[in-house]
């Protein structure tokens, strides 16, 4: 069975630090991937995707992602975080044409002004 | 364009009763997906309609159905509520003819069971 595993639950940092979330899947074949935001109050919104082509893919909000297909992988990085990063992240996988998705446990992400 | 709505947005109910939540997707989108998210299991699949049909199932009880109409609105019941199934229950919508996975989500329906 798929599952994706997130490494971190909880991350605190400091505005204008860098940050990457970890994120690996089990399924060897084609995969579809993505990361999701869920502000404090508000609905899962997309942050960016990955189908096929250029493995480092790049969001909304100054974020991006490299498909590591080797590793499994799919890490979200922001060089420079800002408070209203603050969040929780979700990864999330899907394969195939019906419209499930595999989620990680999430990463609650917190910023510090 | 209008996106996913969810209807009721909050609902108690009390252990034994049933309960029917109601889902638009966006316009244009044929296929349906719920979720359930809660803090111990986190977000997981339910189940996906498409053309009225459903497509996928994921391992949840019987007591959880749902079902889609013609204009691709869904609905999705649970009936015999249990504790266990407060949570929060999305609903996402996508375009039919990718086969991205590509979601768009709801705000969801906040369930509690008292």
């Amino acid at each position: 069975a798929q599952s994706v595993s997130q490494h971190n639950h909880h991350v605190i940092l400091s505005e204008a630090a860098s940050l990457e979330l970890g994120c690996n899947y089990s399924y060897g074949g084609t995969v579809n991937l993505f990361w999701y935001v869920q502000y404090p109050g508000q609905h899962l919104q997309l942050l960016l995707k990955y189908f096929s082509g250029d493995p480092l893919v790049k969001g909304i909000k100054g974020f991006e992602a490299e498909f590591i297909k080797s590793k499994f992988s799919f890490n979200l990085r922001k060089p420079s975080v800002q408070w209203s990063d603050t969040a929780e992240y979700f990864c999330a996988v899907g394969s195939g044409g019906y419209n499930k998705l595999i989620f990680g446990a999430g990463t609650r992400l917190a910023v510090h002004p | 364009k209008a996106g996913v709505t969810q209807t009721p947005r909050y609902l108690i109910k009390t252990r034994g009763q049933q309960v029917t939540l109601s889902c638009s997707p966006i316009s244009g989108h044929r296929s349906v997906s719920w979720y359930q998210q809660t803090p111990g299991q986190g977000l997981q699949f339910l189940f996906e309609y498409f053309s009225e049909t459903q497509r996928n199932k994921g391992n949840f009880p019987g007591r959880f159905s749902g079902r889609q109409f013609s204009n691709s609105r869904s609905e999705m019941n649970v009936s015999t509520l249990e504790l266990g199934d407060s949570a929060l229950y999305l609903c996402a919508s996508s375009h039919t003819e990718a086969r991205s996975n590509e979601q768009f989500f709801g705000p969801g329906t906040r369930l509690t069971v008292l």
